[in-house]
């Protein structure tokens, strides 16, 4: 069965510092994996997603996102936080060998950007 | 462009009541996606269409839940003999083609008294 594991329910960086959210998944085949930002009273925001191809994957507002094989882990990252990046961020798998599309998610990592 | 829209954005209805949820996609997305948020969790999947038709419903938790698409674009979730249980977000995403990214509406919140 497909699973998401997002082992951080929290994740708390000072602006301008670095922040990695972390992400791992569970699937029988290939992998397409996603980001996703929701912000208070607001439906999900796509932010990238992985295919094939390059490991290191960027997506909207800054972040990137690197697929490993090897440790089924697929970490959001920015090299500079901002404030306005507060948000849950979900992750999400699909296994490319399953016959349905629904999309799996993570229960979300609430992120806290402070001034 | 226009996004996923989702009406209404919030109801109330009382437990053993029926609701209906209205979803419209992106103009020219063929597969449309509910799936369901409770408080503290990941968004969790209901039914997919595509086209007019219901591709995969196993999601959907019991036979009080139905979903249409008659044209093959607005959506209208349908709950029957509501439940407390019941309430969360539903959540709407539509995408060109199955299996491609999906885009997310707001959500209407449904709360069961």
């Amino acid at each position: 069965a497909q699973s998401v594991a997002q082992p951080e329910d929290q994740v708390n960086v000072a602006e301008g510092n670095p922040l990695t959210v972390k992400c791992t998944y569970s699937v029988s085949g290939n992998p397409y994996l996603f980001w996703y930002v929701q912000y208070p009273n607001r439906g999900l925001q796509f932010l990238l997603k992985y295919i094939t191809g390059d490991n290191l994957v960027k997506g909207s507002y800054g972040f990137e996102a690197e697929f490993n094989k090897s440790q089924t882990s697929f970490h959001l990252k920015k090299p500079s936080a901002l404030v306005s990046d507060s948000a849950l961020y979900f992750c999400a798998v699909r296994d490319t060998d399953e016959a349905g599309t629904a999309l799996i998610f993570g229960k979300g990592t609430t992120l806290s950007v402070s001034s | 462009g226009a996004g996923v829209s989702q009406t209404p954005s919030n109801k109330v209805t009382e437990k053993g009541k029926y609701v209906e949820l209205r979803c419209d996609p992106i103009s020219g997305h063929t597969a449309l996606y509910w799936y369901r948020q409770s408080l503290g969790q990941g968004p969790e999947f209901l039914i997919y269409f595509q086209g007019t038709g219901a591709a995969d419903d196993s999601g959907l938790p019991n036979d009080r839940f139905f979903a249409v698409r008659p044209e093959g674009s607005v959506s209208t979730l349908k709950i029957q003999r509501t439940e407390r249980g019941d309430s969360a977000v539903y959540l709407c995403a539509s995408s060109l083609i199955g299996r491609d990214t999906q885009y997310f509406g707001p959500g209407t919140r449904l709360t069961v008294l």
